[in-house]
């Protein structure tokens, strides 16, 4: 099976950096996804690791080790936008997508 | 394009009632998932199809049951609803099966959910 950990809540400040960590314990792991998901509304897709490094996509970024099983997802210059709840999520080696619980993030003014 | 789309929005059952989700999608894909959202606990799989024809368990199956006559469609029915199955329902679907060769392409496109309560 599959074991993720992710904070339950963070909070920041509106153009603050918040990071998001993630470990994991799994067999036969293939990569790890990140989602963002606002209230009352779907998951959407941020970034997939399947290499060690960082990833980064404008203010996002995503960091994978595999050898730890860590992973997190960086936020920088937060906008109030930014307040949503984000899915860490691992795939092994059959089709199935393994979810944390989500972190919430807060942004303040 | 719409995307993957959810039918109802929002329904409440009685125990014991019976009811059947509805999703959709446009965009050809070969795989589709069912999922279910509680607080604290993440996104569960339900059930889940490789292609049309064909269904398979996911990690909490028990009390429901799925059907993948046609590639676009992915019905979720239970047929003996219990309070315990209150819940928001998300469906997903996948355009590719192997995650190996990374990217946006292999990601899941999720519906805007169906929030149940079972009284």
């Amino acid at each position: 099976g599959q074991n993720i950990d992710q904070p339950t809540e963070m909070t920041a400040t509106e153009g603050a950096i918040v990071q998001i960590n993630c470990t994991y314990q799994t067999s036969g792991f293939n990569g790890l996804f990140w989602y963002q998901q606002h209230a009352g509304e779907a998951p959407t897709f941020l970034s997939y690791n399947v290499l060690d490094g960082l990833e980064e996509k404008g203010r996002f970024s995503s960091f994978l080790s595999r050898s730890k099983g860590y992973s997190y997802l960086l936020l920088k210059e937060l906008q109030m936008k930014d307040s949503a709840s984000y899915l860490c999520a691992v795939t092994s080696n059959d089709y199935k997508l393994s979810f944390g619980a989500g972190t919430t993030v807060t942004v303040r003014a | 394009n719409a995307g993957v789309t959810q039918t109802p929005k929002f329904r409440v059952l009685k125990t014991g009632q019976s009811m059947t989700l509805l999703c959709a999608q446009d965009m050809n894909h070969e795989y589709m998932y069912w999922y279910r959202q509680d607080p604290g606990m993440g996104l569960r799989l339900i059930h889940y199809s490789v292609g049309e024809g064909t269904t398979a368990k996911g990690e909490v199956p028990d009390g429901y049951n799925v059907s993948r006559l046609k590639k676009q469609n992915f019905l979720l029915g239970l047929e003996s609803a219990a309070p315990s199955q209150t819940s928001v329902y998300f469906c997903a679907s996948s355009y590719f099966l192997s995650w190996t060769s990374g990217g946006a392409k292999d990601t899941q496109y999720f519906g805007p959910g169906t929030r149940l309560t079972v009284l």
